[in-house]
């Protein structure tokens, strides 16, 4: 059974910078083809791609976030990490983290998303 | 950078009718990379439609998908209350990796 889930710090001021951990379990980031990412999305919105890492530790990311996002993995915890550094309010979302195998690139599970709000 | 537009944004359906919603890229992409999502308020997007035809685990056969090149669609063939909600196309790209469209949100006439 495949399950993922998001946690991160809730409430954050603006400058920080937001730490979010994604535990999965039920498939392993050592396989070759497996991929995990990052999307968000602000209440009522949309959602936006952030970031993905392969199973190889190639990295993608959002052009337009790029220099703010850092992402990482720890295969032997079952764990990826994202990184937005220099936040500010419209960074405020419902952040997600979903699997994405290598065969149509489609994100076939997806975590239960942590709310993150940025505020003085 | 290839944008992805979908419509309408907001439709009302009444139970019983077909539906259909369109996905339209910028540019001409790969059938095999365009997905469908569903979301329903409160809960996480799930997988739908893969590759532009799949059903994903699941989703009831009244739901089919089509499309290439640049046009896509999702169609429902009865609407059912369950299937209220919004609907979400996403591409894999090459450069850069992944969009998603606006989402068209499907409620009850």
């Amino acid at each position: 059974q495949v399950t993922l889930k998001e946690s991160g710090p809730g409430i954050l001021q603006p400058s920080q910078t937001l730490s979010l951990t994604c535990s999965f379990s039920g498939f392993s980031l050592s396989t070759s083809g497996m991929g995990v990412g990052w999307i968000r999305q602000p209440s009522g919105k949309g959602l936006e791609w952030l970031a993905h890492i392969w199973w190889d530790d190639d990295k993608r990311y959002n052009p337009a976030l790029k220099s703010r996002l850092t992402i990482s993995k720890d295969t032997s915890s079952n764990q990826v990490f994202l990184k937005i550094a220099s936040v500010d309010t419209a960074d405020t979302a419902t952040y997600y983290c979903a699997r994405m195998p290598y065969d149509y690139y489609a994100m076939d599970y997806w975590g239960q998303g942590t709310s993150v709000t940025v505020s003085s | 950078q290839i944008v992805l537009t979908q419509s309408p944004a907001i439709m009302s359906a009444s139970l019983g009718e077909r539906v259909t919603m369109t996905c339209t890229a910028s540019s001409s992409v790969s059938s095999s990379y365009l997905h469908w999502y569903q979301q329903k308020p409160g809960s996480s997007p799930k997988l739908w439609i893969y590759s532009t035809s799949n059903l994903a685990s699941g989703v009831p056969a009244r739901f089919s998908g089509s499309g290439s090149g640049t046009s896509y669609s999702l169609t429902i063939s009865s609407m059912e209350a369950e299937d209220a909600a919004t609907y979400y196309c996403h591409l894999y790209h090459r450069s850069p990796p992944m969009t998603f469209g606006g989402g068209t949100k499907l409620e009850i006439k």
